[in-house]
């Protein structure tokens, strides 16, 4: 079965640096690949998809790398602020009628 | 905000009791899921569906069953609820096909004394 591995369940780091969660997977690669943020007691929050064609996706402070050939996929948030401490899910998306691949997350925590 | 919701946001039952956990959502999709999963724990995927009259059991293996009749609407029943069923139960959808993100409801937190 497809097994996927965020690299830390938790990350530190100061506020203005770049933080870089990474997520791998295993076996076949997925037609898309989604990032959540999750904050505590709540549900999972969409962030980014990119596709398996493309190589980088930009957001604002975030940007999300993808890489079949590794199978790796790299989020980063640039310029992080206090307000970016959640945990981050990767998701994987396969075509047809299977259910995302949710990764276990990475704690991430911007120290001030 | 996502248009999806859950009922109740918080329940505290004894043991054995028969519960039913609501998820509606507004926004027409036909995939919808259910996952259980313990404060600073993964997610579990426990049921999902793909439109009306079809559901199909996840990942993890549960006492719980579902149903879905209308489009909008997907619970989840607890036949009789037991102290290791005390969890963070989340309701998702996504619009059908790839490409699309899933919507989360904000969960209901289930204590079974």
């Amino acid at each position: 079965s497809q097994k996927i591995e965020q690299n830390s369940e938790a990350l530190n780091i100061q506020e203005g640096k770049t933080a870089t969660l990474t997520c791998n997977y295993t076996n076949y690669s997925p037609a898309y690949l989604q990032w959540y943020r999750q904050d505590p007691g709540r549900g999972p929050v969409f962030l980014l998809l990119i596709r398996e064609n493309e190589k980088e996706k930009r957001k604002e402070r975030l940007k999300v790398t993808f890489d079949t050939t590794l199978k790796q996929s790299l989020f980063h948030i640039t310029a992080s602020q206090p307000a970016d401490s959640a945990t981050y899910l990767c998701a994987l998306d396969y075509r047809g009628n299977t259910p995302l691949v949710f990764g276990k997350g990475t704690r991430l925590s911007v120290i001030a | 905000e996502a248009d999806i919701y859950q009922t109740p946001r918080y329940l505290v039952i004894g043991t054995g009791k028969k519960i039913t956990l609501e998820c509606s959502q507004t926004m027409g999709h036909d995939k919808m899921y259910w996952y259980q999963q313990d404060p600073g724990m993964e997610l579990h995927l426990i049921h999902y569906s793909y439109g009306v009259n079809s559901t199909e059991k996840g990942d993890l293996s549960s006492e719980s069953t579902v149903s879905r009749i209308r489009t909008e609407h997907f619970p989840l029943t607890l036949e009789s609820a037991r102290p290791s069923h005390t969890s963070q139960y989340l309701c998702a959808s996504r619009v059908a096909g790839g490409n699309n993100e899933q919507f989360f409801g904000p969960g209901t937190r289930l204590t079974v004394l």
